[in-house]
C-alpha cells in the first residue's frame, strides 16, 4: 500500500532563510505528487502538483517542488520565507492507475515555523 | 466560484448524541471526498463519491458512519451514537473526472468535539 513519510514533524527557521521540506513516498510506477497548506482552523490550500514531465514544479506563493524518482523523494523548498509562512504543510500521494482508488494518502504533516 | 463549503464550522456534542455534516462541492465537480484529520496528524481518508455513487468507503469509517450524495451534488456525513474517538476535523474535498491531476480541492472543514 501507498505510504508518505515526511520525516521533520517541525522546521523553525529565520525570516528571507531559505527552506526545505521533505516528502518521501513509497515507489509505484506513477504517481500524483501534491503539496498542501494548512493555516490555522482553516482547510487545505494546493501550493503545486506533479503528474509527469519537467521534475521541477514550481506552485503557489514563491514554492517549488522537486520529483526525484530514483529517491521517490518530492521535497518542497522556497529560497526565501516569509512570516506568513508560518503553517503546517502536508504532501500527498495519489496512484489511481496501481490501486484503483482516486483517494489521497497525506503525511503526518510539517510545521513550518518562521522566526523573526 | 465560491469554492467546497462545509456546515457547520464547529459542532460540539454530548456523546451519544447523533451529528450531520453537510458538503456542498464546486459546482461542475462530479468526485467528492470526505477525510478525518486528528491533531498533529494528516488528514485520513474516510469515502468517495462519483457522482451519486459511493465508491470506496475506508475502515476507519464503521457501521456508525454513513455518508449520502443523494442528487451528485451536496454530500452529508452522519455520525450516530458519537464518541470522544470521533472528535476531529472532518473536511470535504471535491473535484472532477476531467482533471488529469485528480487535484481536490478542499473545504474549511467541520470541527466537531464530542464532550
Amino acid at each position: 500500500a501507498q505510504s508518505v513519510t515526511q520525516l521533520d514533524s517541525q522546521v523553525p527557521v529565520f525570516e528571507e532563510a531559505p527552506v526545505e521540506l521533505r516528502c518521501n513516498y513509497s515507489s509505484s510506477v506513477s504517481v500524483y505528487l501534491f503539496w498542501y497548506v494548512q493555516y490555522p482552523n482553516q482547510g487545505l490550500q494546493l501550493l503545486l502538483k506533479y503528474l509527469s514531465g519537467s521534475t521541477l514544479v514550481k506552485g503557489i506563493n514563491g514554492f517549488e517542488a522537486e520529483f526525484n524518482k530514483s529517491q521517490t523523494s518530492f521535497h518542497l523548498r522556497k529560497p526565501s520565507v516569509h512570516i506568513s509562512d508560518t503553517a503546517e504543510y502536508f504532501c500527498a500521494v495519489s496512484d489511481p492507475e496501481t490501486s484503483g482508488t482516486y483517494k489521497y494518502i497525506f503525511g503526518t504533516g510539517t510545521r513550518l515555523k518562521v522566526l523573526a | 466560484d465560491t469554492g467546497v463549503s462545509q456546515n457547520p464550522r464547529h459542532k460540539i456534542t454530548k456523546r451519544g448524541q447523533n451529528v450531520t455534516f453537510r458538503c456542498d462541492p464546486i459546482s461542475e465537480h462530479n468526485r467528492l471526498y470526505w477525510y478525518r484529520q486528528t491533531l498533529g496528524q494528516g488528514p485520513e481518508f474516510l469515502t468517495y463519491f462519483q457522482n451519486e455513487a459511493q465508491l470506496e468507503k475506508s475502515r476507519l469509517l464503521s457501521d456508525r458512519f454513513s455518508a449520502e450524495r443523494p442528487k451528485g451534488s451536496f454530500s452529508t456525513l452522519e455520525i450516530q451514537r458519537t464518541e470522544q474517538g470521533d472528535s476531529a476535523m472532518y473536511l470535504c474535498a471535491s473535484g472532477s473526472t476531467a482533471s488529469s491531476y485528480n487535484e481536490q480541492f478542499f473545504g474549511p472543514g467541520t470541527r466537531l468535539t464530542v464532550l
